[in-house]
């Protein structure tokens, strides 16, 4: 059974960057079949999708993180990066992995989720 | 970005009860919509894809339909583990945005 888990930093500082990892169980991390997302929650509001990267790396980001996010896959170590400039208070969230899986007619859907990572910005 | 609007935002209901939640897309993204349930803290669970497809292993109770813009997830007879966060979220175009959210509970 894939799992998924976040780890990184709890606290970080304004205007430091957030760094995360996220470390993939199982073979399907080296599947063309799927892709790898980064979803992060602030407290008590919804789900803000931040950018999402496949096996080979390409990526995609959100357009209003994209001057801050850097995402990036180690395949040799199964394991996913999210770094995020410059953070302020307002990226106080939690933060989550997840495995895309992209629909043959259309669209996706993200089937396997991380159980998350707090992080709070603040000096 | 395609903005998604759930209605409602909070919702109270009891075991039992059938209830219904909407989701609006600012602009038409076919059949690509799916639903995910969250419980407190905890990571969102995937229930329905694809506007209308069950996730293995999801209750039957759930259903989900709908196309263009307006879309629905329906609990058919509520359980007590059924009290949760509803999300809605589109797939049509990148970035992938969710609906605010729904809280169902008793």
């Amino acid at each position: 059974q894939l799992q998924l888990q976040e780890s990184g930093p709890g606290l970080v500082k304004p205007s430091e960057t957030l760094s995360l990892t996220c470390n993939v169980s199982a073979d399907s991390f080296s599947s063309r079949s799927y892709y790898w997302g980064w979803i992060r929650q602030p407290p008590g509001k919804g789900l803000e999708w931040i950018g999402n990267i496949s096996y080979s790396g390409s990526t995609y980001y959100n357009p209003s993180l994209k001057s801050r996010v850097t995402m990036s896959v180690d395949t040799s170590k199964s394991q996913l990066s999210l770094k995020l400039s410059s953070v302020t208070v307002a990226d106080t969230a939690v933060y989550y992995c997840a495995r895309g899986v992209p629909i043959t007619s259309g669209g996706a859907f993200s089937d396997i989720w991380g159980q998350g990572t707090m992080v709070t910005v603040s000096s | 970005d395609i903005q998604m609007t759930q209605s409602p935002s909070s919702l109270s209901a009891s075991v039992g009860d059938r209830v219904t939640i909407t989701c609006r897309a600012s602009q038409s993204i076919s059949s690509y919509l799916n639903w995910y349930q969250q419980k407190p803290g905890k990571a969102p669970k995937l229930l329905i894809y694809a506007a209308s497809t069950l996730e293995s292993g999801v209750p039957a109770r759930f259903s989900g339909s709908g196309s263009g813009t307006t879309f629905t997830l329906t609990i058919s007879s509520l359980q007590p583990e059924d009290f949760a966060n509803y999300h809605c979220q589109q797939s049509h175009s990148l970035p992938f945005t969710f609906g605010q959210g729904t809280k169902l509970e008793i």
